[in-house]
């Protein structure tokens, strides 16, 4: 299927697990970007990439870890989950910089117990 | 750096009309607004790139003073279908890229 596409929909773990968030788009956008959102904070940027292999902090980036190796997935790894980065957490991407649209994948509802 | 939307929420009836601000402590390069429904993703709605810069289609339409660091969404003769949480978003001229808290927006019958 064409588009953005996160895979799980839906996990919950156990405090200390690592677990990976999966991001596919089929555009050949060069960026893409992670976003929490938390009720009373909005959407917060995690991490964003502008093209394969280059990645760089957003603005809560603490306990989280991205690569990009190729410029169609861009996975989020939470090395230690805690019970605070229970979340719904988009992955979105857009063509050129990110003053372009950003395209948002359905999302991932993360609950850590 | 979050922008700042007001207000918070906001209650319409069908037809009436609605005004979302969204302000930012930074000099500002860009402006985007979303909507997204409940238990959906945010959906794009307009980019503002210019300072002054107004867009719209059909009854939204929105502003952008770059000099005040701010912008305004405009939702005219609401409809139902406009109900939702709407997103501002800004950047600099890097690629760091915040959005605001939201808005909540219910149009009744």
């Amino acid at each position: 299927d064409a588009g953005i596409t996160q895979s799980p929909r839906y996990k919950i773990t156990e405090t200390g697990r690592q677990v990976t968030l999966m991001c596919h788009q089929t555009w050949s956008h060069s960026y893409m970007f992670w976003y929490r959102q938390d009720l009373g904070h909005g959407l917060r940027l995690i991490y964003y990439s502008a093209a394969a292999d280059i990645t760089d902090k957003g603005e809560v980036p603490d306990g989280y870890v991205v690569s990009r190796s190729k410029t169609e997935n861009f996975p989020l790894t939470l090395e230690s989950a805690t019970r605070s980065q229970t979340s719904v957490y988009f992955c979105a991407s857009s063509e050129y910089t990110p003053t372009y649209e950003q395209y948002f994948g359905p999302g991932t509802r993360l609950t850590v117990t | 750096q979050q922008p700042v939307q007001s207000p918070q929420a906001v209650i319409l009836r069908e037809g009436e009309d609605a005004v979302i601000n969204c302000s930012s402590s930074k000099a500002l390069y860009s402006v985007h607004w979303y909507r997204q429904k409940h238990g959906e993703a945010p959906v794009f709605l307009m980019i503002l790139l210019k300072g002054g810069e107004q867009k719209g289609h059909d009854k939204i339409s929105a502003s952008f003073n770059e000099k005040k660091q701010q912008s305004s969404l405009y939702l005219t003769a609401s409809q139902l279908s406009y109900s939702g949480t709407y997103f501002c978003g800004t950047s600099d001229t890097g690629n760091q890229f915040y959005f605001g808290t939201g808005t909540s927006l219910t149009v009744i019958p």
